[in-house]
């Protein structure tokens, strides 16, 4: 069936530097899709959405691309700081109206000071 | 901004008894909340869909006779597990859908069980 997977399980980097974390998606139907941060033993934090009719979105210090084309997404996370360091997962929209959504697996950052 | 509080953070229960997980919106009303189940070092699955005022969807594969959800008001939904087993012991997750927020999807803190 078609899913939301991750291309990179883990990544470090050091303190300062930029990050980009990839997401691949299946589902040329999703219309949604959101970032989220999840710390140790704590619920997903919403980071950032985007909807299919953009190809970029910008909050603080992160940014959304959609690539539509490859079907690709990616969070890129500037001056990354150690309390960026937890799982970030990407969720597709995979139930239409009801905004019922398919997590990827999950990548791991560690920012290291 | 949006909150979603789940209650109990953590709870302790013994084999063969039931518990009950609330999961609030508590300043936005939430037509639409689900529940999902996380192991460690794993995604998010999703358990059900709860709308409020009818019956919760689940996802294949859940049983809803062991996991109980009721979607009673705007900001209420509660997961009921019946009968735990040390096997449903899992971190439950609750989510909720801001309308007001572009559809926003916000997610309470979780709640740890522990089924001894």
């Amino acid at each position: 069936g078609e899913s939301v997977g991750l291309h990179l399980p883990t990544l470090s980097v050091q303190e300062g530097d930029n990050s980009i974390i990839n997401c691949a998606y299946s589902n040329s139907a999703s219309d949604y899709f959101i970032w989220y941060k999840q710390e140790s033993g704590k619920g997903p934090q919403f980071i950032i959405d985007i909807r299919s009719n953009m190809d970029k979105r910008q909050g603080q210090r992160v940014t959304v691309l959609l690539n539509k084309t490859v079907k690709h997404l990616s969070l890129q996370i500037a001056a990354t700081q150690p309390g960026d360091s937890a799982v970030y997962f990407c969720a597709e929209n995979s139930g239409g109206s009801n905004y019922k959504l398919t997590f990827g697996k999950g990548t791991l950052l560690t920012v290291n000071p | 901004g949006a909150v979603v509080s789940q209650h109990p953070s953590w709870v302790i229960c013994k084999s063969g008894t039931s518990v009950k997980i609330e999961c609030r919106s508590l300043d936005f009303q939430a037509t639409t909340m689900f529940w999902y189940r996380q192991f460690p070092k794993q995604s998010l699955m999703l358990m059900a869909t709860s709308n409020e005022g009818s019956k919760a969807t689940y996802e294949q594969g859940v049983e809803k006779d062991k996991f109980l959800i009721n979607h009673a008001s705007l900001t209420l939904s509660t997961l009921t597990v019946t009968s735990a087993h040390p096997e449903d012991s899992s971190f439950y997750i609750c989510s909720a859908r801001a309308l007001w927020r572009g559809n926003t999807i916000y997610f309470g803190e979780g709640s740890w069980l522990t089924v001894v």
